[in-house]
């Protein structure tokens, strides 16, 4: 079946701006995440949806980042007035409900590439 | 004390050869273990979970856990060229509240598989 896809794939964008970038889960997975990797800092967590529940936003770096995630399933992670250290590659998972304690598998999208010059 | 770490490597085995990944975690509550294979210029993928102590085998791969000892490790068994990759340790960090989502990652160990 279909994976996770993400879209843009690539975004370069001057300082400042704002971007919006796409996630659309595996179907039928309740749980939604984001992360993003970059050289100096490996993969780091930024926010968690699980259902209908509210989101675990613990890792988003300021306040210039934000996510959503609409009907349950499509997310967007926006980040304002974007910085040189934003640059990074966004990675968004998916996976089913966890429980008992346990975290479910997570499955990553492809990610998207973000350069801000 | 990093949260998760792993051995920075990089590690080098001949083909055939049995390669041993290495990760240690700090949160003695943590419940959810993940070995991920991560290409260059590529997203993680995910070889194997586990939750329980002992060893959990899939084909060429063995996870092996340790909670008294806060140790999880990877085996790949007649490696391959193809196995040449980061491989990423993540640990679920539960802080007894309702976050079982948030993973964290080691940094990983880059792992050549030469002919």
């Amino acid at each position: 079946g279909a994976g996770v896809s993400q879209s843009p794939s690539n975004k370069v964008t001057e300082k400042g701006k704002d971007v919006e970038l796409r996630c659309d889960p595996i179907s039928g997975h309740t749980a939604l995440y984001w992360y993003r990797q970059s050289l100096g800092q490996g993969l780091e967590f930024l926010i968690y949806f699980q259902g209908n529940s509210a989101p675990d936003k613990s890792g988003l770096p300021s306040d210039r980042f934000s996510a959503e995630r609409t009907g349950g399933s499509v997310s967007t992670l926006t980040i304002q007035r974007t910085q040189q250290e934003d640059s990074a590659v966004y990675l968004c998972a998916s996976s089913l409900v966890a429980s008992g304690g346990l975290t479910a598998e997570q499955y990553f999208g492809p990610g998207t590439r973000l350069t801000v010059t | 004390q990093k949260e998760v770490e792993q051995n920075s490597g990089p590690l080098s085995v001949p083909e055939g050869a049995i390669a041993s990944l290495n990760c240690t975690y700090s949160d003695r509550g943590s419940q959810s273990f993940f070995w991920y294979r991560q290409y260059s210029g590529k997203s993680p993928e995910l070889i194997m979970s586990i939750y329980s102590n002992g060893d959990k085998e899939d084909g060429r791969f063995t996870a092996q856990l340790n909670k008294a000892s806060q140790y999880v490790s990877l085996l790949i068994r007649d490696s391959q060229p193809s196995d040449s990759a980061t491989y990423l340790c993540a640990v679920n960090r539960n802080a007894g509240g309702t976050s079982y989502g948030k993973l964290t990652f080691g940094q990983g160990t880059i792992l050549t598989v030469h002919p």
